[in-house]
């Protein structure tokens, strides 16, 4: 059963610690993406990567690292630097088309203690 | 500078009758839109599309209706069900471009 797998589904951070959400897909798609959602806003692109080793900064990506090793994973890390990291985080992934859709996961809800 | 914008944050119809979302643009560049629908706690998930050599794709009960001279588009979910509760986001890209930029998301409540 292919899909997209976030984890974990909550997370709390302390002040000034680093948190690393996970994106797993099954799906054999190149391109990979994070959105962070908040309420009352549309999915703003933190990050996105269309190939393995590679990775392009997206509309928000000050306070926030990833990385894309393998074709299946692409972590997200939630640094100190990020000031207001509050949010539902979204990861995405698709094949090379930009006409076809992008495949959502569940989210990871990330509070600050 | 949100280059896609869905201005009625809520639309509430009764079941049965016809629900129509919308959503307007303003990078003339942008000829593949999409919609998609969110529960909540649950990630988007893919509704329908079109490009822009189309004006109008069925599917179901979801038509979905471009207007490239207003930059605009909008989602008609005929008959509305109770299940069609959600909130429903527009998204747009365009040639060169390797991101879809989403607008704020229209939350739409199908009375019983």
């Amino acid at each position: 059963d292919g899909g997209i797998t976030q984890s974990p589904k909550y997370l709390f951070r302390k002040e000034g610690q680093n948190v690393t959400l996970s994106c797993e897909q099954n799906l054999n798609h190149d391109a990979m993406y994070w959105y962070r959602q908040d309420p009352g806003q549309g999915l703003r692109l933190i990050y996105y990567s269309q190939i393995v080793n590679d990775f392009q900064k997206g509309d928000i990506a000050e306070g926030y690292s990833v990385s894309r090793e393998k074709k299946e994973s692409f972590p997200l890390t939630v640094t100190s630097a990020q000031k207001n990291p509050t949010a539902f985080y979204l990861c995405a992934s698709s094949i090379q088309d930009r006409e076809q859709p992008q495949h959502f996961g569940d989210g990871t809800r990330l509070s600050i203690l | 500078d949100q280059q896609v914008k869905q201005n009625s944050p809520s639309l509430s119809v009764q079941e049965g009758r016809i629900s129509i979302l919308n959503c307007d643009y303003t990078n003339s560049m942008f000829d593949y839109f999409l919609w998609y629908k969110k529960y909540p706690a649950e990630g988007p998930t893919f509704l329908i599309s079109i490009s822009s050599i189309k004006d109008k794709n069925e599917d179901g009960r979801f038509t979905v209706f471009l207007n490239k001279s207003a930059k605009h588009l909008s989602l008609h979910i005929v008959p509305s069900q109770p299940g069609d509760s959600a909130v429903y986001f527009c998204a747009a890209s365009g040639y060169n471009f390797n991101k879809f930029y989403f607008g704020s998301g229209t939350k739409l409540n199908v009375k019983p």
